[in-house]
């Protein structure tokens, strides 16, 4: 299958300041990429819908000035979690499609906020 | 709006046919039933897709009831490496449209 890399695959960072999370597609280029926020024992929750070169589609209840997406190219899409809290520890999980196949995830990322 | 309902969790015995059945009774005449796995602490990996009839790759079989209302994931010869949450999700082809998890099924395989 294709491959979706995320970086960095943990990171800590101290409360109030701003984290960006990066998600490419290696060998396909992603039409479309969503994020998504995993809590313990708990499934995907989808966090936001975005296509190259234009603005994210957020799901309801996510805040988008605290969750900036940008998609820039049709290989990339980085999310930035704005004034980190705590509450904001969660697994990130970014996925790929081209066209309308199926989609593809990334490894996640571990955010803690201390 | 997951629409699909899974068990919470099954056990299968190491070597023997895991059988993960998958409730979508309102699956409508353009949407997909597909099929990830998550293991722990990991991204999701795709298994397997279907419409309607029965479908099948290295990884496994997915079997689709005629009426569509349901579907069953077949995973052949089970190992502990296919210890993970499983994941049923429907889905439009044709759209551009999102993949919603729902609670999936924790499969434990038991050596």
């Amino acid at each position: 299958g294709a491959v979706v890399s995320q970086h960095p695959s943990r990171v800590i960072c101290k409360s109030g300041t701003s984290v960006k999370i990066e998600c490419r597609s290696l060998d396909f280029q992603a039409t479309t990429m969503f994020w998504y926020r995993q809590f313990p024992k708990q499934s995907l929750m989808l966090m936001a819908t975005s296509n190259e070169g234009s603005k994210a589609t957020y799901e309801q209840g996510v805040e988008k000035d605290k969750f900036l997406i940008n998609h820039a190219s049709l290989t990339l899409s980085t999310l930035t979690v704005t004034s980190a809290h705590p509450e904001d520890s969660s697994f990130y999980i970014c996925s790929a499609r081209q066209g309308r196949d199926e989609a593809f995830f990334g490894q996640g990322t571990r955010l803690t906020v201390v | 709006d997951a629409k699909t309902t899974q068990p919470t969790s099954m056990d299968c015995a190491e070597g023997r046919a895991a059988n993960l059945p998958c409730n979508h009774s309102t699956i409508s005449g353009n949407e997909y039933v597909y099929w990830y796995r998550q293991i722990h602490s990991q991204g999701p990996q795709y298994i397997i897709h279907g419409l309607k009839n029965n479908e099948t790759n290295e990884m496994a079989s997915l079997i689709i009831t005629e009426d569509r209302k349901s579907s069953t994931l077949i995973l052949p010869h089970a190992t502990l490496r296919d210890t993970a949450v499983y994941y049923c999700i429907v889905r439009p082809w044709n759209t551009g449209n999102q993949f919603y998890f729902g609670t999936g099924t924790s499969l434990t395989v038991i050596p």
